[in-house]
């Protein structure tokens, strides 16, 4: 089955400095890599996700790399916020699979105003 | 409230008692996914539906755990002869039909199982 590794584990910044976070995955078959935002007690919340026909996508201060070659794929934060501080999962699915998500082992970030 | 409700929010059982969780996704949503969520660790997928039929179990759900999406709405989870193992967030979300293009899934609240 997939297997997704994320890296780092944890990950502190400075205020308005840039976080990056990447994933690496092993089915090459996958075909939908979302990113999720997890606050303490709190659902993941989607916050960007990526499909393989796309190389880049962005959201106001949220990127997403995807390199299907190398399979890994990475989330860009730019002018990082206190309120980013979270911890962030990556995620992959393919529809052969019903889209079920295998999701990485989770980056917790800590912006430092 | 448009998003997907869980209840309970928490749950807190003797080891060897049954609970019951139920989801109830998003209106119009026809697949709806469980996970389970240990503390420090990413969602592990359980099962997951498409209208009313189980299309895949996952190795970790073992026989003390069934799940049901009777008319094609919410789903309900059930574990038997609890253990102490079980204790985790169950996590519930529900996606649009894919055969529109639609892949996103919204996650619920959770229910925080806790077994002593």
């Amino acid at each position: 089955g997939e297997n997704v590794e994320q890296h780092p584990s944890t990950l502190s910044v400075q205020e308005g400095d840039s976080a990056v976070i990447k994933c690496t995955y092993s089915d090459s078959a996958s075909n939908y890599f979302p990113w999720y935002k997890q606050e303490l007690g709190k659902r993941p919340q989607l916050i960007i996700d990526i499909r393989s026909n796309v190389g880049e996508k962005k959201d106001q201060r949220i990127a997403v790399t995807l390199n299907k070659t190398a399979k890994h794929f990475s989330l860009h934060i730019t002018e990082t916020q206190p309120e980013d501080s979270a911890v962030y999962f990556c995620a992959a699915s393919k529809r052969a699979a019903g889209n079920k998500l295998t999701f990485g082992g989770g980056t917790r970030v800590l912006v430092k105003p | 409230d448009t998003g997907v409700s869980q209840n309970p929010r928490h749950k807190i059982t003797k080891r060897g008692q049954n609970v019951t969780f139920r989801c109830d996704p998003i209106s119009e949503h026809n697949r709806l996914y469980w996970y389970r969520q240990t503390l420090g660790q990413g969602p592990e997928f359980l099962t997951y539906f498409q209208n009313e039929a189980q299309l895949e179990k996952s190795r970790l759900l073992s026989d003390r755990f069934s799940a049901e999406r009777p008319k094609g709405s919410f789903s309900t989870l059930e574990i038997q002869r609890t253990e102490q193992g079980d204790s985790a967030m169950y996590l519930c979300a529900s996606s649009a039909d894919i055969r529109v293009g639609s892949y996103e899934q919204y996650f619920g609240p959770g229910t925080r199982l806790t077994v002593t």
